[in-house]
């Protein structure tokens, strides 16, 4: 089936530092990645939609400066995590949709982020 | 409003035993998905159905429209099936829509 990636699968970073997640589908070409945030024993939130080539939709409450995706080309998507702080340490987990008619839908395995 | 309810929230099974996780969905959906989280958080997804059954080793999802609800079966359990058990459903008819996902199955298989 198809693969998608996720980079780092884990990272430490200090509060004030900026942080970047890549999400890759590596096998099929993605015109829309969601970016997900999971916190400990809750079901995944949705932050963000990002199409190729254009900008990202934030779901309300998410904050865009904050968390930047960029959607460069069929097969990556970033998250910049800005300015982190201890409360943004959580579980982020991209998705890719796949698919003539656009109905399936693949995970990446997540990255935990830890912000100290 | 589009609502998904998963039952049971806990499951404990011994291994070899069939288990079965529900999902129960409030309106009209154009896919469900079932997802398979491990204890250090990657997802695995396991199935997108829209209509019928769907069978991958020892895994079974069946999905009836009528009744808005789904089962994921697992045969022959083992403890490596422990996980946590989603199901995901695309409200609505086309693909444009999101993803509205159950609380999640907390499975744990003993030997």
């Amino acid at each position: 089936g198809a693969v998608v990636s996720q980079h780092p699968s884990w990272v430490i970073c200090k509060s004030g530092t900026s942080v970047k997640i890549e999400c890759r589908s590596l096998d099929f070409q993605a015109t829309t990645m969601f970016w997900y945030r999971q916190f400990p024993k809750q079901s995944l939130m949705l932050m963000a939609t990002s199409n190729e080539g254009s900008k990202a939709t934030y779901e309300q409450g998410v904050e865009k400066d904050k968390f930047l995706i960029n959607h460069a080309s069929l097969t990556l998507s970033t998250l910049t995590v800005t300015s982190a702080h201890p409360e943004d340490s959580s579980f982020y987990i991209c998705s890719a949709r796949a698919g003539e008619d656009g109905f399936e839908q693949y995970f990446g395995p997540g990255t935990r982020l830890t912000v100290t | 409003k589009n609502e998904v309810e998963q039952s049971p929230q806990n499951l404990t099974a011994q291994e070899g035993e069939f288990i079965t996780i529900n999902c129960s969905y409030s309106v009209g959906i154009s896919a469900l998905h079932w997802l398979q989280q491990h204890p250090g958080g990657g997802i695995v997804s396991l199935f997108m159905l829209s209509s019928g059954k769907k069978k991958h080793g020892r895994l079974i999802a069946t999905i009836n429209i009528q009744e808005k609800h789904s089962s994921l079966h697992i045969t022959a359990s083992h403890p490596r099936d422990s996980a946590v058990y989603i199901c995901a459903v695309r409200f609505g008819k086309t693909s444009g829509s999101r993803l509205t996902f159950g609380e999640g199955t907390q499975l744990t298989v003993n030997p």
